[in-house]
């Protein structure tokens, strides 16, 4: 099975801010790799699929990168709505597991 | 208009079952795979099993945690899939979201709102 390994745990950033979430696989999945964003009591919302494609709808501060085992999730400008917290997951073997989250908190 | 709606959820004892369900509307649910997946209050999502669609076989697959406890099944004439979950224990308490697993992002593109099981005596 694939463990997915989330760093930092914990952020915490301001308005406008640049942020970077990273993903670790523990083999290499190419690029099957997603993210999603989870606000408190909804459903998780699909951010980002195949590590770099952005999802129709979601803002373009929102980008992807990497493949292999190193992944990342940079958003540009942090804007209110996105404090939030973030999930990677991988799509390439089942079963699918997820990364165990990246709570982003207002400094 | 696209949509997961999940019912069934509830409190039930340990080693007691429950079955979930979940409604699709607004694609085409007979040719998507369907998921289950669990998060327990504050704690991170874990994938619980998946059931591909007739093309595939209706295939299924579990994780570790809930294999020989749980099946997945669905009824393309009703746009509805389900979760049988027997045996239940304690640590099974979550809130339980069906979603559809699209293979041209290859992702889980729609989520349903989640219903809460607390297995508890």
């Amino acid at each position: 099975d694939i463990q997915m390994t989330q760093s930092p745990s914990s952020l915490s950033a301001s308005v406008g801010d640049r942020v970077t979430i990273t993903c670790r696989a523990s083999q290499s999945i190419s690029s099957y790799l997603n993210w999603y964003q989870q606000k408190p009591g909804k459903a998780p919302k699909l951010l980002i699929y195949a590590a770099s494609s952005l999802q129709s709808g979601v803002p373009s501060r929102f980008s992807g990168s990497g493949s292999g085992t190193d992944f990342t999730l940079t958003i540009s400008s942090l804007q209110p709505e996105d404090f939030a917290t973030y999930y990677c997951q991988q799509s390439y073997s089942t079963p699918r597991s997820f990364g165990q989250g990246t709570k982003l908190e207002i400094k | 208009e696209v949509q997961l709606v999940e019912s069934g959820g509830g409190l039930v004892q340990p080693g007691g079952s429950l079955k979930l369900s979940c409604a699709a509307s607004g694609f085409t649910f007979s040719g998507s795979a369907m998921h289950w997946v669990r998060q327990a209050s504050g704690k991170g999502l874990e994938w619980v099993g998946r059931i591909r669609s007739k093309a595939n076989s209706y295939a299924t697959a579990y994780a570790a945690s809930v294999k020989g406890r749980f099946t997945i099944s669905r009824d393309d004439s009703k746009n509805t899939a389900y979760l049988q979950m027997n045996s239940l224990k304690t640590e099974d308490t979550a809130v339980y979201y069906c979603t559809r697993h699209d293979d041209y992002v290859w992702a889980f593109d729609i989520w349903g709102q989640g219903t809460m099981v607390t297995v508890s005596s």
